[in-house]
């Protein structure tokens, strides 16, 4: 059975900072790995997704790299401002029979102060 | 409309009480999935359709939760005879069809929190 751990489960830094977020999952097997966005109350907002074939992706301040053989991902966040404050959940989706399923980890809750 | 639409926004409901969520995904997204997240964890998968069908419904937790989407389009998640343990957020999620795996990213829903008292 997948399991997604995310390290750490919260975070809190001043504004400017860069910082890396942590995701490592039990099964290799998987077709991709997102990183989604929380706010409070709110739905998931889809950041970034890496295929399994892929070893990173960039979008504006945001990289992603995922190295497979060893289960982990990596969220870089450049210059982290006060919208920034969210909490970020990496996600997999696995080869196996259920294939369709993204498996969760619980998340990293980020403060960034101004 | 452009994103994963879900109502109510919010429910309170009776123990013992029957629920209907729904869920309207992206125009042309065939794929579409529940899942429900309580507090303080991440989202856990419940069913995936894929068209009409129900693909995978094993991550449905009893028979008291059913979900149909008759037309392939519009999802309606019911569940029988609430208890207090299914208060949560129920997300729903969708994705475009593709013949590579790798490609399909679900794009998630602003989700209905269940109450259940």
């Amino acid at each position: 059975k997948q399991e997604v751990t995310q390290i750490p489960a919260a975070l809190s830094v001043p504004e400017g900072e860069n910082l890396v977020l942590n995701c490592s999952f039990t099964d290799s097997a998987i077709y991709n790995l997102q990183w989604f966005r929380q706010d409070p109350g709110k739905g998931l907002t889809s950041l970034l997704l890496i295929q399994s074939s892929q070893r990173e992706q960039t979008s504006g301040r945001l990289n992603a790299s995922l190295d497979k053989s060893s289960g982990r991902s990596t969220l870089y966040i450049a210059a982290s401002q006060p919208g920034d404050s969210a909490t970020y959940l990496c996600a997999v989706r696995g080869e196996h029979a259920s294939g369709s399923r993204l498996t969760f980890g619980e998340g990293t809750q980020l403060t960034v102060n101004p | 409309g452009a994103g994963v639409s879900q109502t109510p926004s919010n429910k309170v409901t009776e123990k013992g009480k029957y629920v209907e969520l729904r869920c309207d995904p992206i125009s042309g997204h065939t794929a579409l999935y529940w899942y429900r997240q309580s507090l303080g964890q991440g989202p856990e998968f419940l069913i995936y359709f894929q068209g009409t069908g129900a693909a995978d419904d094993s991550g449905l937790p009893n028979d008291r939760f059913f979900a149909v989407r008759p037309e392939g389009s519009v999802s309606t998640l019911k569940i029988q005879r609430t208890e207090r343990g299914d208060s949560a957020v129920y997300l729903c999620a969708s994705s475009r069809p593709s013949g590579r795996e790798g490609l399909n990213e679900q794009f998630f829903g602003p989700g209905t929190r269940l109450t259940v008292l």
